[in-house]
């Protein structure tokens, strides 16, 4: 499986700020995708992002709330725009394995809005 | 969309009993079924899937069962240890690709020594 870096691990943030969150792969990748996972609760797609186009978003995220950027094969970023408690979670990129099979989760950001 | 459910939201087994989670997916075009377990603290590891093709996959103690009929699937976890205390999910898609997995809502499994 693909060696999935990110980071922050963690971090508390003021509300109305913005967190970026990095992902970085050992391998190119053609997808990679960030996840949500609210405390207790289970995993949510918030996006794919494709390197060279416009980041896909699922019902209920939208662009100016979560930017993605995908500027090459092994990297992307999420951006956590003017942050309330709401957006309080664990945020999680994951890329498929080498052959388009399985998916894989990087160590995932603990996000914490006062 | 695709739509997944999970029962039991949270299982107490003693060690060395079974333990069965199990999962209903309401699109039937979902094809691929892999399931997850969660640590405290820790990143969702994969740790079985199965594709439509298959009825059943077993690896060392754990095994999943899928019934394409009923849209059902299970994971069954045979002499259990304390290790496997953990949150699993597990989840269904159209394809193996990732981009369209649809997460369960976790079951909370306690093994007691």
């Amino acid at each position: 499986s693909a060696v999935i870096s990110q980071k922050p691990s963690r971090d508390i943030c003021q509300r109305g700020t913005s967190l970026t969150i990095q992902c970085q792969v050992d391998s190119q990748v053609t997808m990679m995708f960030w996840y949500r996972q609210q405390p207790g609760q289970s995993l949510t797609l918030i996006a794919t992002a494709n390197q060279g186009s416009e980041a896909t978003y699922e019902s209920g995220f939208v662009i100016d709330k979560f930017p993605i950027s995908r500027p090459n094969l092994t990297f992307s970023t999420l951006t956590v725009s003017n942050m309330s408690p709401e957006d309080s979670s664990i945020y999680l990129c994951s890329v498929e394995g080498k052959r388009g099979e399985k998916l894989f989760f990087g160590s995932g950001t603990q996000l914490s809005v006062l | 969309g695709e739509n997944v459910e999970q029962h039991p939201s949270t299982l107490s087994v003693q060690e060395g009993d079974s333990a069965v989670i199990k999962c209903t997916y309401s699109d039937s075009a979902s094809n691929y079924f892999p399931w997850y377990k969660q640590e405290l603290g820790k990143r969702p590891q994969l740790i079985i899937d199965i594709r439509s093709n298959v009825g059943e996959k077993k690896d060392q103690r754990i095994a999943v069962t899928l019934n394409k009929t009923a849209k059902h699937f299970s994971l069954h976890i045979t002499e259990t240890q304390p290790e496997d205390s953990a949150v699993y999910f597990c989840a269904a898609s159209m394809s193996a690709a990732g981009n369209k997995l649809t997460f369960g809502g976790g079951t909370r499994v306690l093994v007691k020594p």
